[in-house]
């Protein structure tokens, strides 16, 4: 079975400053990993997913995550966090035995403050 | 194109009532599923659907809830009768298959409040 933690429910970090959200997974099988985000009252929009290849994954709005096999983690980052990354982020891993289905973390509420 | 379309978006009733939450996936898209988000339990799919045909039920929390799928551009969940517990907020996901894994994209979704 799959599994996602997501350390730290709540993050906060000045604008400007490095944005750091760790994620590690558990999967029995080679895994895929995305990152979700969800700006209040909306629904989750993609940040970034990893597959195969190149362990360094770009995403949308400056995101970056790192795939590290060896620390079952995909910790996202950002170099200089903005007022509107404010938001809620998720963590989510699939793999190919149940590609259709993705099982969240609980999510890490990131606030930037001035 | 969109995107996923939920209604109502939010929904207030009363305990015991009949509850129905529509979906309209992205056109062209074959899969769709449900979730369920709660402060408590977080993130949890109740359902999935391909070309239609439910896959995968297991999420379902029990007998008083329901989920169709009648044709590729529309989906619904029920829940009767309906419970203080069932309060959250219900996403529909449509996604594409093409090629593993599938970027699934969320509606805006269904905020529901039962008193």
């Amino acid at each position: 079975a799959q599994s996602v933690t997501q350390l730290g429910s709540h993050v906060s970090v000045s604008e400007g400053a490095l944005v750091l959200l760790r994620c590690n997974y558990s999967s029995s099988v080679p895994p895929y990993l995305f990152w979700y985000v969800q700006y209040p009252n909306q629904g989750l929009q993609l940040l970034l997913k990893y597959t195969t290849g190149a362990t360094l994954v770009k995403g949308i709005n400056g995101f970056e995550a790192e795939f590290k096999k060896s620390e079952t983690s995909f910790h996202l980052t950002k170099p200089s966090a903005h007022m509107s990354d404010a938001a809620e982020y998720f963590c989510a891993v699939s793999d190919l035995s149940s590609a259709r289905q993705l099982t969240f973390g609980s999510g890490t509420q990131l606030t930037v403050l001035p | 194109d969109a995107g996923v379309i939920q209604s109502p978006r939010h929904e207030v009733t009363e305990m015991g009532q009949e509850v129905t939450l529509r979906c309209k996936p992205i056109s062209g898209h074959d899969y769709l599923f449900w979730y369920r988000q709660t402060m408590m339990r977080g993130l949890e799919l109740l359902i999935y659907f391909n070309n239609n045909v439910p896959i995968d039920d297991s999420g379902m929390p029990e007998d008083r809830f329901s989920a169709k799928m009648p044709n590729a551009s529309f989906s619904t969940l029920k829940i009767q009768p309906s419970e203080p517990r069932d309060s959250a907020v219900y996403f529909c996901a449509s996604s594409l298959r093409e090629g593993l894994p599938d970027t699934q994209y969320f509606g805006p979704g269904t905020r529901l409040t039962v008193l």
